[in-house]
């Protein structure tokens, strides 16, 4: 079946050290964002890639970096730059990144939480 | 620049009844609207998304929203709701002006009680 995968579900980071999220398709959609969520505040956008080698800052990108060396892959560095990384992070794909109107399909997410 | 704005935070409604989750937009360009829902520790689903043309759009489980250009709203509706619709809806809206960026609404949790 084809899907994004987000890996791991559960991730728990010291102050002080960086971690990555991996977030993977099989959809072959060529756009791919990153998203933060927080209780109340719904869903901010973190990076999105509207094709390979190619990625944007959303709202709010401080404290995070992301990469596309892969149609496929998408994975998001949560550095120790960020200050309040303790979210729900869930990532989303959507078809030809240039094209309007498509709707975008999500992982199940990584909740991460600080030691 | 585009925004959404939910209401209502939570929405309480007995099995059976009927349930309203308002959403209003603001933006300076046609947009498109989307309804997703989303299961406790689990990512979204798409509910249904208006695009053009006719202004009600007819999703899954039974749901449904009316597309309003001069109120600037695309409320959700659903005549029977069932304990199964516990959820949080979000409704988004992106720009016709290119890419698919997605601004999201706060949430409305919806508590379907028996």
């Amino acid at each position: 079946d084809g899907g994004i995968t987000q890996s791991p579900k559960y991730l728990f980071r010291k102050e002080g050290q960086n971690v990555t999220l991996s977030c993977e398709q099989n959809l072959n959609h060529d756009a791919m964002y990153w998203y933060r969520q927080d209780p109340g505040q719904g869903l901010r956008l973190i990076y999105y890639s509207q094709i390979v080698n190619d990625f944007q800052k959303g709202d709010i990108a401080e404290g995070y970096s992301v990469s596309r060396e892969k149609k496929e892959s998408f994975p998001l560095t949560v550095t120790s730059a960020q200050k309040n990384p303790t979210a729900f992070y869930l990532c989303a794909s959507s078809m030809g990144g240039f094209v309007r109107n498509q709707p975008q399909h999500f992982g199940d997410g990584t909740r991460l939480s600080i030691l | 620049a585009q925004s959404v704005t939910q209401l209502d935070s939570q929405v309480p409604v007995f099995e059976e009844a009927p349930v309203e989750l308002r959403c209003n937009y603001s933006s300076s360009v046609s947009v498109y609207l989307f309804w997703y829902v989303q299961y406790p520790n689990q990512g979204l689903q798409l509910l249904l998304k208006y695009l053009s043309g006719s202004t009600l759009v007819k999703g899954i489980n039974g749901f449904e929203a009316e597309f309003n250009k001069s109120q600037t709203s695309f409320h959700l509706r659903k005549p029977s709701v069932h304990i199964s619709d516990t959820a949080e809806y979000f409704c988004a809206v992106s720009d016709r002006g290119g890419g698919n960026k997605l601004t999201f609404g706060t949430g409305t949790q919806l508590k379907v009680e028996l």
